[in-house]
């Protein structure tokens, strides 16, 4: 199966300023995903961008797809303590009826 | 309120002794999932469901079993539990069959087999 892949692993910024992280994957997709899980507990969906989209905003968030190059970014602008979290893609391939997720993305916001 | 429950919340148990996590979901949701999240290997997918009575193979199924015999329900078996099944394990429902859309997870259920 596939799987998502992020990039940076890990993120620290100051309060205010633009997170962005990555994320790329292997074979053709139906939908990309992107999740937000803080500590431990359940994972959040943010934003569920479908292969024929290029970009889509949520708030502060927005997300790019691009099926060229088999990649996706999530940019989160003035960011917040509150955002301090572990994000996640998740690729939806044609016919899998399963979600594929990347080993996660640790954004740090300091205060 | 629309949610996934999980129960138990925590679990400690020892190498073998048979143990159900639950999973039920108020959403009328098709679609349930069994994750398990490990560090540095992020969500792997246990087993997933795309209805009543469905049920198939994710990445990791070994050494678990599931049942969708309603719809909300969709609880995940232990037969014999052994230390590497330690882990963090989430529940997730959608609506339709498919993963077209977004994913409701459940607090997860901590396992730890000694």
């Amino acid at each position: 199966s596939q799987q998502g892949e992020e990039d940076p692993q890990a993120l620290s910024i100051q309060e205010g300023e633009n997170a962005t992280m990555n994320c790329s994957y292997k074979t053709s997709i139906n939908n990309l995903q992107w999740y937000r899980q803080n500590s431990g507990r359940g994972l959040v969906h943010l934003i569920l961008i479908r292969s024929n989209e290029r970009e889509k905003h949520s708030g502060r968030l927005r997300v790019t797809l691009d099926t060229s190059k088999k990649s996706s970014s999530l940019l989160i602008t003035a960011s917040r303590a509150a955002d301090t979290a572990s994000y996640f893609c998740a690729t939806d391939a044609w016919g899998n009826n399963r979600l594929a997720f990347g080993k996660g993305n640790q954004v740090v916001v300091i205060p | 309120e629309a949610q996934v429950t999980q129960n138990p919340r925590y679990l400690i148990t020892v190498t073998g002794k048979k143990l159900t996590v639950t999973c039920s979901q108020n959403m009328n949701h098709e679609y349930m999932s069994w994750y398990r999240q490990d560090p540095g290997l992020g969500l792997r997918q246990i087993y997933y469901s795309m209805n009543v009575e469905v049920t198939d193979k994710g990445d990791v199924p070994e050494g678990y079993k599931v049942s969708r015999k309603e719809k909300r329900n969709f609880p995940l078996i232990l037969e014999s539990p052994s230390p590497n099944q330690t882990s963090l394990y989430f529940c997730a429902s959608s609506p339709g069959q498919g993963t077209y859309n977004e994913q409701f997870f459940g607090p997860g259920t901590r396992l730890t087999v000694l």
